[in-house]
């Protein structure tokens, strides 16, 4: 079964720190890793992503590291601030699978200010 | 990115009646899909929706108990039929752009069954 494991579950950052959440996976197929945002009471927003041909992808403050060897992907957010506080969710999908999205179990990020 | 907008955004339901949420996209898009998201819990995709034909269910979902309709391509409805209370969640539908890859979500229908 295609799954997405992320860690840590919650995760508490002083102002102006770098957060870190790491996601493994198992499908060597997957071919495209999202990272979404959502705050309560919000849909999940689409916050970065990464193809596996690149090791890394920077916008602003987010950066997505990938590790194909290793099957494993992480997002740092650097300069965290209190507004970045929301649950974050990594994913993963397969093309010839309709691009269909598993998610990681998400992250509860608090930014202490 | 697609502007999408659900209706209700939320709604209290009594038990065995059914609740039949709207998504709205501002664009025509093929691939919409179903998500569930219990109380502070993650995703699950519930089923895709594409225009024409009969959507695709993930294992657990039943067409019984969660028809789609996808009657054009901005427009889709998911009914939660003869609901119990642990189908108390967060009901949201998303849409896959023009790359094939990106998937936007709506706002979300929190549903809550007493």
């Amino acid at each position: 079964q295609q799954q997405v494991k992320q860690s840590p579950q919650s995760l508490i950052v002083q102002k102006g720190g770098i957060s870190i959440i790491n996601c493994a996976y198992e499908n060597t197929a997957f071919d495209y890793f999202p990272w979404y945002q959502q705050f309560p009471g919000k849909g999940p927003a689409l916050l970065i992503a990464i193809r596996p041909d690149v090791s890394e992808k920077k916008e602003g403050r987010f950066t997505i590291s990938f590790n194909k060897s290793a099957k494993q992907f992480s997002l740092h957010i650097m300069d965290s601030q209190p507004g970045d506080s929301a649950t974050y969710f990594c994913a993963a999908s397969l093309n010839n699978a309709g691009n269909m999205l598993t998610f990681g179990g998400g992250t509860r990020l608090m930014v202490k200010p | 990115s697609a502007v999408i907008s659900q209706k209700p955004s939320r709604d209290i339901c009594q038990r065995g009646t059914s609740l039949t949420i709207q998504c709205q996209v501002d664009s025509q898009v093929t691939m919409m899909f179903w998500y569930r998201q219990q109380p502070g819990q993650s995703l699950t995709l519930i089923a895709t929706a594409n225009q024409g034909s009969e959507a695709t269910y993930e294992s657990g979902f039943v067409i019984d108990k969660f028809p789609i309709s996808r009657p054009n391509l901005t427009f889709s409805t998911l009914t939660v039929s003869n609901m119990s209370p642990e189908d108390s969640s967060i009901y949201l539908c998303s849409v896959m752009d023009e790359t094939g890859y990106e998937q936007y979500f709506g706002p979300g229908t929190r549903l809550t069954v007493t």
